[in-house]
This record gives structure tokens, C-alpha cells and sequence, in this order.
């Protein structure tokens, strides 16, 4: 167990709809790390955050946002879904803004009808 | 810009076999180099990692050494087990920054 928490571990939904996707990072980490793992694309960066700050923006697309919250939790928020959303979104953590490691949660796997 | 790529699988072997999979990485700077395994259903979980030149990271039996000179971080185990069976992917970063993966090799073992 990485510490990290996800939920919910699986969501359905139609096209065109709105999901959260929630993280907990490990107890006094203050980076979260947001994934994409799809089939054609493999492990994609969409975004970190940085004690409620956002620090650096990788492959994230304009329909999809992020936030940390006070208490260091985040979402990634997923909207006008379409079929090709349909991926694991991985959330992961690290401690000091200069770590190399990063613990991952258990994913969340969206899937779009 | 920073890169990994890794060998192709998937790789099937039988218990007991040694196994490598192969790792080579583009990178500007001096980057940290990790595997990690995923199991079936489950999330990556880091397997082991090392921070500079000439560094080994060990753990559960796998090992792999950073070696600078051929961009290269080769991951291997000399008696792989039923259990070993998952997606093994290396990925590298920068201090502070994302990871960059590579495609992930999958390994099947059969008793």
C-alpha cells in the first residue's frame, strides 16, 4: 500500500459528461502528480501541483482541469467527455519539491460509453 | 527532449529463468532512473531506483545499474518466480518534475 488513495476506483458515464476523479496523497506530501495511462498512449503527464499551487502542465487537454485543495487532496476534473478519454488516471505523490520518487495510488478507471 | 524506451514484449519465461529487460534513456542533465511494476488491476508500484552514474538499485531479487556511458539502466533477475508476472516499465526525471515513461514491457512467467 503506496499511502495513496483514489476514488472511485471505476466510473462508467456517457459521452459528452462531466466526471471528478479524486486523490489523497500520502500523509505530508505536498506534490500530487495527475497520469493518463491509455492503450496507444501509454503513461502520459497531464499535470503536478505543488502545495496548492499548479507547477508544471504536461499533455493535459483544455477540457480537463485540476486543483489542490487546503488539505493537499486533488481533483481532476474531466469534462465533455469523449470515447478516447476512456483511460486509467493514475494520481501520485512525492514529499520535498526537489524528490525524485513519486508513490502511485490504485488508478481510476474511466470508462466513456 | 527526454526520453525512454524500452524493449518490446512481451517476454515469456519459465520459473527459474534470468531475466533482463532492456532500458536505454535520452536526457539532458543527469536524471534519476526508476523502474516500476504494475500487477494486473493494481497501480505502479516502485520497484527500484538509482540517482547517479554508476549507482545499483536492488530490490526483490531485480536489479539494475545506472550506467551513464551507454544511457542505459537494464533491469534483471537472475531466478524469476510465477509471481514476477506484471507490466515492468522504466521511466526517468529530474528533480521535482514528471516522470517519463517507457512503454511498459510485459512479463509472463509459467511454471
Amino acid at each position: 500500500d503506496s499511502g495513496v488513495t483514489q476514488t472511485p476506483k471505476h466510473l462508467i458515464t456517457a459521452t459528452g459528461q462531466r466526471v471528478t476523479l479524486r486523490c489523497s496523497p500520502r500523509s505530508g506530501d505536498l506534490s500530487v502528480y495527475w497520469y493518463q495511462q491509455s492503450l496507444d498512449q501509454g503513461l502520459q503527464f497531464l499535470i503536478q501541483y505543488y502545495n496548492g499551487e499548479e507547477r508544471a502542465k504536461g499533455n493535459i487537454l483544455e477540457r480537463f482541469s485540476a486543483q489542490q485543495f487546503p488539505d493537499l487532496h486533488s481533483e481532476l476534473n474531466l469534462s465533455s467527455l469523449e470515447l478516447g478519454d476512456s483511460a486509467l488516471y493514475f494520481c501520485a505523490s512525492s514529499g520535498r519539491p526537489d524528490s525524485y520518487e513519486q508513490y502511485f495510488g490504485p488508478g481510476t478507471r474511466l470508462t466513456v460509453t | 527532449g527526454n526520453s525512454v524506451t524500452q524493449m518490446e514484449g512481451p517476454v515469456t519465461l519459465s520459473e527459474e529463468a534470468f531475466l533482463t529487460i532492456n532500458c536505454t534513456y535520452t536526457a539532458t542533465g543527469y536524471p534519476s532512473l526508476f523502474w516500476y511494476v504494475q500487477y494486473p488491476g493494481e497501480g505502479l508500484q516502485l520497484l527500484l531506483k538509482a540517482t547517479k552514474a554508476d549507482d545499483k538499485g536492488s530490490n526483490k531479487g531485480f536489479e539494475a545499474t545506472y550506467r551513464k556511458e551507454t544511457t542505459s539502466f537494464h533491469l534483471e533477475k537472475g531466478s524469476v518466480q510465477v509471481s514476477d508476472s506484471a507490466v515492468y516499465f522504466c521511466a526517468l526525471n529530474q528533480a521535482g518534475t514528471a516522470l517519463i515513461f517507457g512503454k511498459g514491457t510485459t512479463l509472463s512467467v509459467s511454471s
